[in-house]
């Protein structure tokens, strides 16, 4: 049962244009959602979060977007740029939960 | 300041071995998170250890276990591998008081032939 769902495996962009990463979850009782970002032969990295209490967060070119009806956020990045390219995962946890739950991750790639 | 680091880089082992992956979290972190990304597959949650004890783990059998030692390193045994549990295997460490963001090492990749 998957919990966190990223159903695009991949999305190509253009540079210098938006791209708009989703993701999907099932679990009502999740209240923090993050995203990670992760190069080939590294571990992934934090990028952005939000909590269930608010519906955008903004970091530079990073916003996070979240439909608690819907169970659906989104990342935007914008501009694109090429060393955006990596695979990004969505993770949620509920409260009083010290573990994440991951997507299987969307490999963006974003085109000179 | 040290991010989080794991040992080996990768390892090549055969069915029926043992295989052992360390982690050094980053300092003052007290808790330590396994992760197994299998080929296709998102990142599985396999273990959390905080301040040494065994906290929660994942949907994996008793052949994946670990420990957390008083420095605050930590260690996950496979027994008995088979095929399957070929993949990269991330461990994660995180302040107990923010622990909802967590900070990855690069990683060990496990081949089991």
């Amino acid at each position: 049962d998957q919990q966190v769902k990223q159903n695009s495996p991949s999305l190509s962009v253009q540079e210098g244009r938006i791209s708009i990463l989703n993701c999907d979850y099932t679990n009502s009782m999740f209240d923090y959602f993050l995203w990670y970002k992760k190069y080939p032969a590294e571990g992934p990295t934090f990028l952005i979060s939000i909590s269930s209490i608010k519906d955008k967060n903004e970091d530079g070119r990073f916003t996070v977007f979240l439909n608690k009806s819907a169970k659906h956020l989104s990342l935007h990045i914008v501009p694109s740029q090429p060393g955006d390219s990596a695979v990004y995962f969505c993770a949620a946890s509920r409260a009083g939960s010290y573990q994440l739950t991951f997507g299987k991750g969307t490999k963006l790639s974003v085109i000179p | 300041e040290a991010g989080v680091t794991q040992s080996p880089t990768h390892l090549i082992k055969t069915r029926g071995q043992q295989a052992t992956l360390r982690c050094s979290p980053i300092s003052g972190h007290t808790s330590v998170y396994w992760y197994q990304q299998a080929l296709g597959l998102g990142l599985q949650f396999l273990l959390w250890y905080d301040e040494g004890e065994e906290r929660n783990r994942g949907n994996f059998p008793p052949r994946f276990s670990g420990r957390q030692f008083p420095n605050y390193s930590s260690e996950l045994n496979v027994n008995a591998l088979e095929l399957e549990d070929s993949a990269l295997y991330l461990c994660a460490s995180s302040l107990a008081v923010s622990f909802r963001e967590l900070f990855f090492g690069e990683g060990s990749r496990l081949t089991v032939l």
